[in-house]
């Protein structure tokens, strides 16, 4: 299994500004994964981030928006950029563990845009 | 795209009956279908997986199936008990090392 923690665990930020969300794993994972869960909705894959690559990002995601680096087989950041209300929700890291097809998920960052 | 539909209403029930809940999906069949167990402010943790040429797959109180012909996955848990309340979630997934698709959750209230 891997552990996942997430900084910050909350924020309420001003419109206009950007939140950067650190993710960090207690083991080297070659892929790690952005989700964005909205209120009452569904998890959203945002991007796969590879270490030493380029994020992979899904339809309707960005990456001027949603800025992502992995720096090393342990760690990654999401940044979400000029915020706005629409982009209050839980953002969650996971990572996979290929070997059962079983992901593990952070504790999620909950986000408010006033 | 794959869409997924769990039952958005809550499902109530007594302590100690056992809790059935659905998750349809409507194009493909996936390669593998996963249950997540949800709790409020918690990431979502991994339950069981079954792959498409399994049709049941247990775990201690938790039974999955899974048949491909009604596209559709039931998971059950007996024996319930109010510490299984929570948000239950399925997801699909195509291939090793893909994405996951994940439907909306239905809410699980054990009343005791």
């Amino acid at each position: 299994s891997a552990v996942i923690s997430q900084k910050p665990s909350r924020d309420i930020c001003q419109r206009g500004t950007s939140l950067t969300i650190q993710c960090q794993v207690d083991s080297q994972v070659t892929m790690m994964f952005w989700y964005r869960q909205q209120p009452g909705q569904s998890l959203t894959l945002i991007a796969t981030a590879n270490q030493g690559s380029e994020a992979t990002y899904e339809s309707g995601f960005v990456i001027d928006k949603f800025p992502i680096s992995r720096p090393n087989l342990t760690f990654s950041t999401l940044t979400v950029s000029n915020m706005s209300p629409e982009d209050s929700s839980i953002y969650l890291c996971s990572v996979e563990s290929l070997a059962v097809n079983e992901q593990f998920f952070g504790p999620g960052t909950r986000l408010t845009v006033l | 795209s794959q869409k997924i539909e769990q039952n958005s209403e809550a499902l109530n029930i007594q302590e100690g009956k056992t809790a059935t809940l659905t998750c349809n999906y409507t194009n493909y069949s996936p390669a593998y279908l996963q249950w997540y167990r949800q709790d409020p402010g918690r990431g979502p943790v991994f339950l069981l997986l079954i792959r498409e040429n399994e049709k049941e797959k247990r775990k201690e109180r938790l039974k999955v199936t899974f048949d491909t012909t009604l596209k559709q996955s039931l998971f059950h848990i007996t024996a319930s008990q109010p510490a299984d309340s929570a948000t239950y979630l399925c997801a699909l997934g195509e291939s090793s090392g893909d994405k996951l698709t994940f439907g909306t959750g239905t809410r699980l209230a054990v009343r005791p």
